[in-house]
């Protein structure tokens, strides 16, 4: 049973440029969220996907959004990257009825340089 | 939502109990208990939660005392591959992610250093 998995692994981009990170759930989860861990803090949420919508939000701007697929894997875009946008970017999948058992992918570390 | 308070590290000799504790003494009545976990390099993982009874699983065991103002999560045999942040987190009843729900915050979390 493959649990979640994203891509890249690794991406370094230039400040300005835009940036798109990839998500698949573990298999049978219907829910993706997506945090956002800088070095030596624990992980911030960005926000939540169901039923190919956004249902919550943290305290990211409209710089950050996200996408989700009919097979219920997802996207986050970042656009105008700063290099304060350099992280550990980590998805997370659910099921709809057991939110805060949230199973994590490896995550995408992206510099901004 | 309750806010947690943890040590920032312990040490643990491999072999023996791990017992982290965490305080929560502002959670209310409908909130819950999670613990994750984070090996270094590697995406959180959920451990356990909990309510009021003590709980246990094939990971950890978890403690909360009975006026559910603090817990205890433990590790009866722990590892050196069990050496990670801990991180204890308190949240509401509403998990149904269409109820807004599943929303995890992260503090800081405990280091904990499994030794030979």
């Amino acid at each position: 049973d493959a649990g979640v998995t994203q891509s890249p692994t690794h991406l370094i981009k230039t400040r300005g440029q835009q940036v798109t990170l990839r998500c698949s759930p573990k298999s049978g989860h219907d829910t993706v969220s997506w945090y956002q861990q800088a070095l030596g803090q624990g992980p911030q949420f960005i926000f939540q996907y169901y039923e190919e919508e956004e249902r919550q939000r943290g305290n990211f701007p409209d710089r950050f959004s996200g996408h989700q697929f009919p097979n219920y894997s997802s996207e986050l875009n970042v656009n105008a990257l700063w290099l304060g946008d350099s992280a550990l970017y980590l998805c997370a999948s659910s099921l709809v009825d057991r939110g805060y058992e949230q199973y994590f992918g490896p995550g995408t570390r992206l510099t901004v340089t | 939502d309750a806010k947690t308070t943890q040590p920032p590290s312990m040490d643990c000799a491999e072999g023996r109990a791990a017992n982290l504790p965490c305080n929560h003494s502002t959670i209310s009545g409908n909130e819950y208990v999670y613990w994750y976990r984070q090996i270094h390099s590697q995406g959180p993982q959920y451990i356990i939660h909990g309510l009021k009874n003590n709980e246990t699983n094939e990971m950890a065991s978890l403690i909360i005392t009975e006026d559910r103002k603090s817990s205890t999560l433990i590790l009866p045999h722990a590892t050196l591959r069990d050496t990670a942040v801990y991180y204890c987190i308190v949240r509401g009843y509403t998990y149904m992610i269409y109820n807004q729900g599943g929303k995890l915050i992260f503090g800081q979390g405990t280091e904990l250093s499994v030794k030979p």
